[in-house]
């Protein structure tokens, strides 16, 4: 079983102050977890990647996350939002099983909103 | 750098017609896949594909669509007869081989049907 929950549907930050994003996943195999965002009308691009590597992932545009396995958490951080980083946020959990069967699981997502 | 592309970026149909969207994949990578986004709500899978067949689908993915991969380029997503709900974002994606976990997203194609 595979699942993830992104805990706020909603952030508002104001411009320059830290942006903090909460992903929780459940996975019955060691999975690989991404963020994705989504600029409106635009398609899904990859801001960085956990793949049993360092836990501490950077990615693009100065954010990071942090893989705890203890707390099952995969959390968004930038520490200074730019206008530009308003969008939607998708935590993404991806499991391959045997046979090469992959099996990924989207959140809901977290529009974020920056405020000048 | 290499990219998933799809075509059309907008395509507006009429309840009832068959629609197809086109993906091209990256050249070297061996699986596909197809999701949706209705407007405001979560990406949800549809299909995915593998060595000319389908390989796991959802529930969403019934009789009315169907997947092809017509000439080793073009990776296809046919609505057999549109329907208002099928209103959506749709994704085509690939994966490099087996033992690499990261998909890489077209742009989509949003579908109107009125």
């Amino acid at each position: 079983a595979q699942s993830v929950t992104q805990l706020d549907s909603h952030v508002s930050v104001s411009e320059g102050t830290p942006v903090l994003l909460r992903c929780n996943y459940s996975s019955s195999y060691s999975p690989s977890l991404f963020w994705y965002v989504q600029h409106p009308n635009k398609g899904l691009q990859l801001l960085l990647k956990y793949t049993s590597a360092a836990t501490l992932v950077k990615g693009i545009n100065g954010f990071e996350a942090e893989f705890k396995k203890s707390e099952t958490s995969f959390h968004l951080t930038k520490p200074s939002a730019h206008m530009s980083d308003a969008a939607e946020y998708f935590c993404v959990v991806s499991g391959t099983y045997s046979g090469g069967y992959q099996k990924v699981t989207f959140g809901t997502g977290t529009k974020l909103q920056v405020i000048p | 750098e290499p990219e998933v592309t799809q075509t059309p970026s907008h395509q507006v149909t009429q309840m009832g017609q068959e629609v197809i969207l086109r993906c091209v994949p990256i050249s070297n990578h061996l699986y596909f896949y197809w999701y949706r986004q209705i407007l405001g709500q979560k990406v949800e899978f549809l299909v995915s594909f593998y060595n000319n067949e389908i390989s796991e689908k959802s529930e969403i993915f019934d009789d009315q669509f169907s997947v092809e991969r017509p000439d080793g380029s073009n990776f296809t997503l046919k609505i057999r007869s549109t329907k208002l709900e099928d209103s959506a974002m749709y994704f085509c994606a690939s994966r490099p081989r087996q033992g690499s976990d990261e998909q890489f997203f077209g742009p989509g194609t949003r579908l109107t049907v009125l």
